[in-house]
């Protein structure tokens, strides 16, 4: 079964510090796909990033960051110069093709405090 | 514009009672989910749906029930057999292909009184 392992579940950080979360998975997969995504206040799921199995590059938008190990099954999400719109929760899922369907197993997130 | 759109926001349920949380989308995707959320649990999964009148049972299913009668619906109900029912409902929505991440509604968050 797909598993998805977020260790710190909640992290306070003074504004302008850089934070990083973690995310390890597994999967017997050979193709699959990782998604993190923000939940603000409102509860709405907002999608940051999606990366295939075949990629590793890591990617750069504005001021996220993320950090694809596949030797170490890791997911890692990072957020520089923090800001208070960074305050949420924020999530890492992996897709799961298994027996045809098309399902994401989620970790437990991460709640980022940014602190002014 | 396109999306989804959960209705209502806010859900107020005596116990012994069922209720059924709406889903709607204009997206045109095959697949459809309901998850539930709680604190420190992360999103779990209840129910899917990846073509119209067929829909498996996901991680936590017990005591929820739904249908898949129209390609843009997924309503859940949740059943009075569910004992904690407490909590936010997540509905999303994604294209059969898969990989292509999924789109989600703005939740409903139910409260037994």
């Amino acid at each position: 079964a797909q598993k998805v392992t977020q260790a710190q579940t909640e992290i306070s950080v003074v504004e302008k510090e850089d934070v990083t979360l973690d995310c390890v998975y597994e999967t017997r997969d050979t193709t699959y796909y990782l998604f993190w995504y923000k939940q603000p206040p409102s509860g709405e799921l907002v999608f940051l990033i999606r990366r295939n199995s075949f990629d590793e590059q890591n990617e750069i938008s504005g001021r996220y960051s993320w950090n694809f190990q596949k030797s170490t099954s890791s997911f890692n999400f990072t957020i520089t110069a923090s800001q208070v719109v960074d305050s949420a929760v924020y999530f890492c899922a992996l897709s799961d093709f298994s027996e045809g369907n098309n399902r994401l197993a989620f970790g437990k997130g991460n709640q980022v405090v940014v602190i002014p | 514009d396109g999306g989804i759109t959960q209705s209502p926001k806010y859900l107020f349920r005596k116990e012994g009672q069922n209720v059924t949380l709406s889903c709607e989308q204009n997206l045109n995707h095959d697949a459809m989910y309901w998850y539930r959320q709680d604190p420190g649990q992360g999103l779990r999964l209840i129910y899917y749906s990846q073509i119209v009148n067929d829909f498996q049972k996901g991680d936590i299913a017990e005591g929820y029930s739904v249908s898949r009668e129209k390609k843009e619906s997924f309503p859940l109900t949740v059943t009075s057999a569910q004992k904690n029912p407490t909590a936010f409902y997540l509905c999303a929505s994604a294209s059969r292909q898969g990989g292509y991440g999924y789109t989600f509604g703005s939740g409903t968050r139910l409260t037994v009184v």
